[in-house]
């Protein structure tokens, strides 16, 4: 079965570093998305792609985070300078067109901001 | 603000009983629906969508949608302890497919 793959699965960062979260979403998918789970919280969205742009973003999505499609199969979530509260699992998901949008999430990575 | 909101429970049933799931949305506007299976420490697992009013049977599954009433209901038939997981409920909220989902339901069935 088709899987979106993400890297790495743990990542540990010091307060004010730039991480890079990185995805491989299902070949034949178009609409890409970035949401994050706190623990003991809601899973947040984040960002959608397609058509390599951002279709919609939340207030959680701003200045310092990015998302980019750099070579047609990877996507990558950039935050700039992380915080503390950037701690969380970030989930890459990834769906068909229109029709059948239930996603297919990847694996995630848990982000430590220390 | 759009919300989906659901009963964090425990919920505990014994095996081979029915569990049953619910879930309210506050958006009249949302047309499609989801339940999710997340294991602790894991992602969200696609287990039924749904998209019309009435019932969706899938396996020992069935999702019943009521628009009217802003509801959204999740029946697990035969539950296994392998069923034992945290269920997410899902609902549309705009025409880029993002989701917003509630904070999910944990059920524990007992061997």
């Amino acid at each position: 079965e088709p899987e979106v793959t993400q890297t790495p699965s743990h990542q540990v960062t010091q307060m004010g570093q730039e991480v890079i979260l990185r995805c491989v979403p299902i070949s034949n998918h178009l609409y890409f998305y970035w949401y994050r789970q706190i623990l003991g919280q809601k899973v947040e969205f984040l960002v959608s792609f397609y058509n390599n742009e951002i279709s919609e973003k939340s207030e959680i999505f701003d200045d310092q985070f990015s998302v980019e499609r750099p070579d047609g199969s990877n996507f990558t979530l950039k935050i700039r300078s992380t915080k503390l509260e950037d701690s969380a699992m970030y989930f890459c998901a990834s769906s068909e067109e229109a029709g059948n949008y239930g996603y297919t999430f990847g694996s995630g990575t848990r982000l430590t901001v220390v | 603000q759009k919300e989906v909101e659901q009963n964090s429970g425990p919920l505990s049933v014994p095996e081979g009983a029915i569990a049953s799931l619910n879930c309210t949305y506050s958006d009249r506007g949302s047309q499609s629906f989801f339940w999710y299976r997340q294991y602790s420490g894991k992602s969200p697992e696609l287990i039924m969508s749904i998209y019309s009013n009435g019932d969706k049977e899938d396996g020992r599954f069935t999702a019943q949608l009521n628009k009217a009433s802003q509801y959204v209901s999740l029946l697990i038939r035969d539950s296994q302890p392998s069923d034992s997981a945290t269920y997410l409920c899902a609902g549309d909220a705009g025409n880029n497919r993002k989701l917003i989902w509630g904070l999910g339901t944990s059920l524990a069935v007992n061997p």
